[in-house]
């Protein structure tokens, strides 16, 4: 997957307790995002980085914080892990531009009990 | 409100056949339209994509057809194969990404051999 590792694959948690994804990229590309994808509603945008601890908010970034203190990692974190944060998280990077060509990591599935 | 709208939500097809997925968007400020294939347990991957100084862009079996007036772009697969199954997502954004790059909801395609 174009040099993307996304950890952990997996992970099942408790309404309440803060959660961090990591994303891993070896490709030095300077743009890197996350999304969520939830059954009929697509793939939506929850923060995205131009670069090393540029960041900024996607459409549904309210309970989520990010940060990239190296070019290769983009950590989110969830605050206070609410049920309606299940879903599968990607990480995604470019380095054309914003939002050309994405690579996709093989996602999250994080299930908040 | 949702910015791009993608129909049909399913489409089942025998192989051999031609799948065509439409799209339509509201943002007259989107110029880059792109299309994602995700396979089951997969991260997205792009497949094509267009900008509107053109109205078609062929790659193998796979078209883009767009239409600026009619703020609409299709995708068409020609020869269907069941490896084409897969969902699909149609996109757009603004080049430089001064508009986010935003997806629509997704269309799983069935291609039956």
């Amino acid at each position: 997957d174009a040099g993307i590792t996304q950890s952990p694959r997996h992970k099942v948690t408790e309404t309440g307790t803060p959660v961090t994804l990591r994303c891993h990229q070896t490709e030095n590309h300077r743009y890197m995002y996350w999304y969520r994808q939830d059954p009929g509603h697509g793939l939506r945008l929850i923060h995205y980085s131009y670069g090393v601890k540029d960041t900024d908010k996607g459409e549904v970034s309210d309970g989520y914080s990010v940060s990239r203190s190296k070019t290769e990692d983009f950590l989110l974190t969830l605050e206070s892990a609410t049920s309606s944060q299940t879903s599968v998280y990607f990480c995604a990077i470019s380095s054309l531009g914003p939002y050309e060509k994405l690579f996709f990591g093989s996602g999250t599935q994080l299930s908040v009990l | 409100q949702q910015q791009v709208k993608q129909s049909p939500q399913s489409l089942i097809v025998q192989k051999g056949g031609i799948s065509i997925i439409n799209c339509a968007y509201e943002n007259t400020a989107f110029d880059y339209f792109p299309w994602y294939q995700q396979f089951p347990g997969k991260g997205p991957a792009l497949l094509i994509a267009i900008r509107p100084d053109v109205s078609e862009k062929k790659e193998g079996r796979f078209t883009i057809s767009f239409n600026k007036s009619a703020k609409q772009f299709s995708l068409h697969i020609m020869d269907s194969q069941p490896g084409d199954s897969a969902t699909y997502f149609c996109a757009a954004s603004t080049q430089g990404g001064s508009e986010k790059l935003v997806f629509g909801k997704g269309m799983k395609l069935t291609v039956n051999p």
